[in-house]
This record gives C-alpha cells, structure tokens and sequence, in this order.
C-alpha cells in the first residue's frame, strides 16, 4: 500500500524567504502525486498535481514541485513567501482502487506559519 | 460553475446518535469520496461511490455507510455514534473513469460528538 511521509508538521518562515515543505512517498508502482492546502475552516484546494510527463511541476499561486523518483520525494517550493501562504499544506499520493478509480493517502501534514 | 458542496456545515451530537450527512458533486463529476480528517491529521479514505455502488472502502467499521443518488449526489450515516467520530468529514468528487484527474473537495462539515 502507499504512504506519504511529511517532514515537520510545523514550518515557519519570513515573509519573502523560500518555502521548502518536504514529501516522501512509498509506492509500488508509478504514483501520481498531490499538493492540497486548507486554510483555517475550509477544505482541500488543490495546489498542483503530477501524473505523468515534466517532473517539475508549476501550480497556483507560485508553488512548484519536482517529483524525483530516485529519492521518492516531491517537495513543494515557492521562492518567495507572502502572509496569505500561511495554511496547511497536504501531500497525497493516488492509490488506485479498480481501473479508473483512485483514492487519496494522505501525509500528516505541514502547517506553515509566515512571520512578517 | 458549483463547486462540491457540504451540508450541513456543523453539527453536534452525543454519544449513541445517528447522523447524516450530504454531498453534491461538482458539476459534470459522478464519483463521490468521503473522508475523516481528525483534529490535525490528514484525510483518511472512508469509502467511494460510483454508479450508486460503494466502490471501495478504507479501514473504518459497518457503522460507517453510505449512498449515492441517480442525480451523483451522496450521503453519508454514521451508526452509534463515539466520541472518537469527532472529526471534519470530507467529501471529493471527480470523473470516474478518469485516473489522472484530481478529486475536488468541498469545505468539509465538522461534526462533534459530546
């Protein structure tokens, strides 16, 4: 079965300064792989999405990440951090039920925190 | 272009109560996903509708069911309820017979079991 592993549940960074949020995944077969982020009393928006194809990966609002699978990872990055990043951040990885059907596993998660 | 929608958004209820609760997909899907996500965890798979039939279910009890509606739609009843069951549930919705599409998800409703 896939897992993700999220490294720190909590990062904090400047305003300006990079966002790093780590991602690993376990699989056994090619995975497509997910960024989501929930800010306070919301759900899962999605942030970007790697299937197959470019293996650096641009989504909204300045994230990009880069899905390496000799180190299965796919870390999100954003070079420079504004206060409305501040949020949760979710790392999923497909796990395909029948042909044509998927379910989401997913990390435990990232707060980040952005000081000014 | 409606996105999935939840109701309702909160709910409180005790211990041994049943509950309900609802789904609309976003326009044009016909799978629905629900999820529990407890108090900072992440999302955990309950199960998936597709032609009204529970396609798959994650590692949560028979008091967990559900349904799917002609019109895509889904509920969601919990059975008995614990105080464990206090959670944000979600509920995804996408193409069924497109692997490579993302689920999208409403805002969730928070259910607290006192």
């Amino acid at each position: 079965a896939q897992s993700v592993t999220q490294l720190g549940s909590h990062v904090s960074v400047s305003e300006g300064a990079l966002v790093l949020l780590r991602c690993n995944y376990s699989s056994s077969v090619p995975p497509y792989l997910f960024w989501y982020v929930q800010y306070p009393n919301q759900g899962l928006q999605l942030l970007l999405k790697y299937t197959t194809g470019a293996t650096l990966v641009k989504g909204i609002n300045g994230f990009e990440a880069e899905f390496k699978k000799s180190e299965t990872s796919f870390h999100l990055t954003k070079p420079s951090a504004h206060m409305s990043d501040a949020a949760e951040y979710f790392c999923a990885v497909s796990e395909f039920i029948i042909q044509g059907a998927q379910k989401l596993v997913f990390g435990q998660g990232t707060r980040l925190t952005i000081n000014p | 272009d409606a996105g999935v929608t939840q109701s309702p958004t909160h709910l409180i209820k005790t211990r041994g109560q049943q509950v309900t609760l609802r789904c609309s997909p976003k326009s044009g899907h016909d799978t629905v996903s629900w999820y529990q996500q407890a108090l900072g965890q992440g999302p955990q798979f309950i199960f998936q509708y597709y032609e009204e039939e529970e396609r798959q279910r994650g590692n949560f009890p028979d008091r967990f069911s559900g349904h799917q509606f002609p019109n895509y739609s889904s509920e969601l009843n919990v059975n008995a309820l614990l105080l464990g069951d206090s959670a944000l549930y979600l509920c995804a919705s996408s193409f069924g017979d497109r692997d490579y599409q993302p689920q999208h998800f409403g805002d969730g409703t928070r259910l607290s079991i006192l």
